[in-house]
């Protein structure tokens, strides 16, 4: 079975533009959830998604915005880039209460 | 503020050596995970711990979550060039989908 994917796998952005990133959540998986990796940092939790429904948020702005759809793939928005925004998106996926997640590779952004 | 401390943050050690990495925290989880990540891949997932005082062993790897269920430690035995990597353990509190992370033990195992 195909595991976790996302896309695209880098990005590169100016000061100032908006991106969309793109996860795939393992066959079966209803939940969703996105998480900002800076270097040599652990990952931060940025939002949840179960069942197409937001289930959490963390401690971001709100530039940051993601949705999930029917077939729970889920996209995370982030508007008005800053360099600080230059991380390692990671999108997690989980059958059920989001206990145990399995990450996909991520997506590297870098905002010049 | 840190709500899961990892210590060491950095480990370069020779193959054949054992290892203790900790990680602690002032709260209590639900459960905790260890993940291990190389350099531009996702974290992948290595064990779930849930009952204070659990144990588990994976080949050379053995995971213990504390009594209190507040700290965890993940000991290599025999550490192999194959175990570099960046180990990261990350608590959830209520079954969420939010994962705590710490800020990760590098370890460097040299032939």
């Amino acid at each position: 079975d195909a595991g976790v994917t996302q896309s695209p796998t880098h990005l590169i952005k100016t000061r100032g533009q908006q991106v969309t990133l793109r996860c795939s959540p393992i066959s079966g998986h209803k939940s969703v959830s996105w998480y900002q990796q800076v270097l040599g940092q652990g990952p931060q939790f940025i939002f949840q998604y179960y069942e197409k429904e937001e289930r959490g948020r963390g401690n971001f702005p709100d530039r940051f915005s993601a949705r999930q759809f029917p077939n729970y793939s889920s996209e995370l928005n982030v508007t008005a880039l800053l360099l600080g925004d230059s991380a390692l998106y990671l999108c997690a996926s989980s059958s059920g209460t989001g206990r145990e997640q399995y990450f996909g590779p991520g997506t590297r952004l870098t905002v010049t | 503020t840190q709500l899961l401390e990892q210590s060491p943050q950095f480990l370069s050690i020779q193959e054949g050596e054992n290892l203790t990495v900790y990680c602690n925290s002032s709260s209590v989880f639900s459960s905790l995970q260890w993940y291990r990540q190389e350099p531009g891949e996702g974290p992948v997932l290595l064990v779930t711990v849930v009952t204070g005082g659990e144990v588990k062993k994976l080949k050379r790897l053995t995971f213990q979550f504390g009594d209190a269920r507040k700290d965890s430690s993940l000991h290599i035995t025999a550490a192999q060039p194959g175990d570099t990597g960046l180990y990261l353990c990350a608590g959830n509190r209520g079954n969420t989908g939010k994962l705590i992370f710490g800020q990760g033990t590098t370890l460097q195992v040299k032939p």
